[in-house]
């Protein structure tokens, strides 16, 4: 069974801050997604990651992709407060066609002024 | 692109009735939707993968006689909850995934919808 750990679960940091989330996983994946949720909304996609040493960026935000450790992170350069929000990361499992995500935790990002 | 619907957005029921949430993909032919339940501060759990003319795969724990499954076309897919109780409040959000070269399968996410069942 897949298992998905992220951490930490909640983060407060000030405004100008950098800071990582991270994300471990349990057995073999092909895929890395990470969502960020509004309270009261739906997730919105953020990047996804598709191979070994994968890096993304969108603005303050980098994600990274090491699949022999089974670990995915996201970076936070010079946090502004529109960041706050819940970051998730989901795996996907190796089964092909539309297959099945399993989502972390939640790391619930506060940033302060 | 690659927009997903769901309706209605918020719904709130007596204990007992049953409510039904509808899922579309707007804009894309969707192979498959999920179904997912999400509790206040908490991670999505799924509950239910469902293919357009089969019968939908649940989750381990997931009642399907309590959660019904229809995935009539490729663009919509219906949520039931059957005889619903106050524990079956939660926030509940649909994803639709295109089979498809270069979609790398993703799931696409509705707005999801809120469910209170007094």
């Amino acid at each position: 069974e897949l298992k998905v750990e992220q951490n930490p679960l909640f983060l407060s940091m000030q405004e100008g801050k950098n800071y990582t989330i991270y994300c471990n996983y349990s057995t073999t994946s092909d895929r890395l997604y990470w969502y960020r949720q509004d309270p009261g909304k739906s997730l919105e996609s953020l990047f996804v990651l598709l191979s070994n040493g994968a890096v993304k960026q969108e603005g303050r935000l980098m994600a990274s992709l090491d699949t022999k450790a089974r670990l995915s992170t996201l970076h936070i350069t010079a946090a502004v407060h529109d960041l706050s929000a819940t970051y998730f990361c989901a795996v996907a499992g190796l089964t092909g066609t539309a297959s099945k995500l399993t989502f972390g935790t939640g790391t619930r990002l506060q940033v302060t002024l | 692109g690659a927009v997903v619907s769901q309706h209605p957005s918020r719904v709130i029921c007596k204990s007992g009735t049953s409510v039904k949430i509808e899922c579309r993909s707007l804009d894309f032919q969707a192979t498959t939707m999920f179904w997912y339940r999400q509790f206040p501060k908490k991670s999505l759990m799924l509950m239910a993968t469902s293919n357009e003319g089969s019968k939908a795969t649940y989750e381990q724990g997931v009642e399907k006689d309590k959660f019904l499954i229809n995935h009539a076309s490729l663009t919509l897919s219906t949520l039931t909850v059957t005889s619903a109780h106050p524990e079956d409040s939660s926030f509940y959000i649909c994803s639709a995934s295109i089979l498809a070269a270069l979609s790398y399968n993703e799931q696409f996410f509705g707005p999801g919808t809120r469910l209170t069942v007094l």
